[in-house]
């Protein structure tokens, strides 16, 4: 099955400072790369995703790139905001899978 | 509903009971799934539905852990003979089907049932 590793597992960044945060996966066979926030005590929302036919995507302060080749995909947050600090997940699934496979999170903390 | 609904939101239970754990999903969701968080870990998956029929149970941790659907609405996640270590988030997510029949992308997650055993 798909395996995802996420790294790092903390982040502490200086607000305004961009963050980054890297995932691995096995299958070559994924296609779908979404990646989760997770405020404190709620629920996981997401933010962005890209598809295998895309080498990147942007959406105003995020941004994710897609290496399909290295099999990684990365997450950027530029501009970072209190509200950014989060759990985030990145996560894989092949086309007709059904199945997320989720890394084990990036905790992100935004000092003021 | 608005969104994905989990009850009980807390169940605190002691080792050796048996617990439900109920799912609510989006309506006119076909795809359901049930994820296991531990405390400072990621998702783990346990079972897929697509409509009341389940393909894939091999996330599901022992014989202990069961779950059903019926309607293609309510799920019930059961946990028979609970361990301290089934003491976890459970989070049920809820997704569109599409032309091709697998799930069109994103999972509407609920807002867990946080499981405690004793």
């Amino acid at each position: 099955g798909e395996n995802v590793e996420q790294h790092p597992s903390t982040l502490s960044v200086q607000e305004g400072d961009s963050a980054v945060i890297k995932c691995t996966y096995s299958d070559s066979a994924s296609n779908y790369f979404p990646w989760y926030k997770q405020e404190l005590g709620k629920r996981p929302q997401l933010i962005i995703d890209i598809r295998s036919n895309v080498g990147e995507k942007k959406d105003q302060r995020i941004a994710v790139t897609l290496n399909k080749t290295a099999k990684h995909f990365s997450l950027h947050i530029t501009e970072t905001q209190p509200e950014d600090s989060a759990v985030y997940f990145c996560a894989a699934s092949s086309g007709n899978d059904y199945k997320l496979s989720f890394g084990a999170g990036t905790t992100v903390t935004v000092r003021a | 509903g608005a969104g994905v609904s989990q009850s009980p939101s807390n169940k605190v239970t002691e080792k050796g009971k048996d617990v439900e754990l109920r799912c609510d999903p989006i309506s006119g969701h076909t795809a359901l799934y049930w994820y296991r968080q531990r405390l400072g870990q990621g998702l783990e998956f346990l079972i897929y539905f697509q409509g009341n029929s389940a393909p894939d149970k091999s996330g599901l941790p022992s014989d202990r852990f069961s779950a059903e659907r019926t309607g293609e609405s309510v799920s019930t996640l059961t946990i028979q003979r609970t361990q301290q270590e089934d003491s976890a988030v459970y989070l049920c997510a809820s997704s569109t089907i599409g032309l091709a029949g697998a799930p069109t992308g994103e999972l509407f997650f609920g807002e867990g049932s946080r499981l405690t055993v004793l």
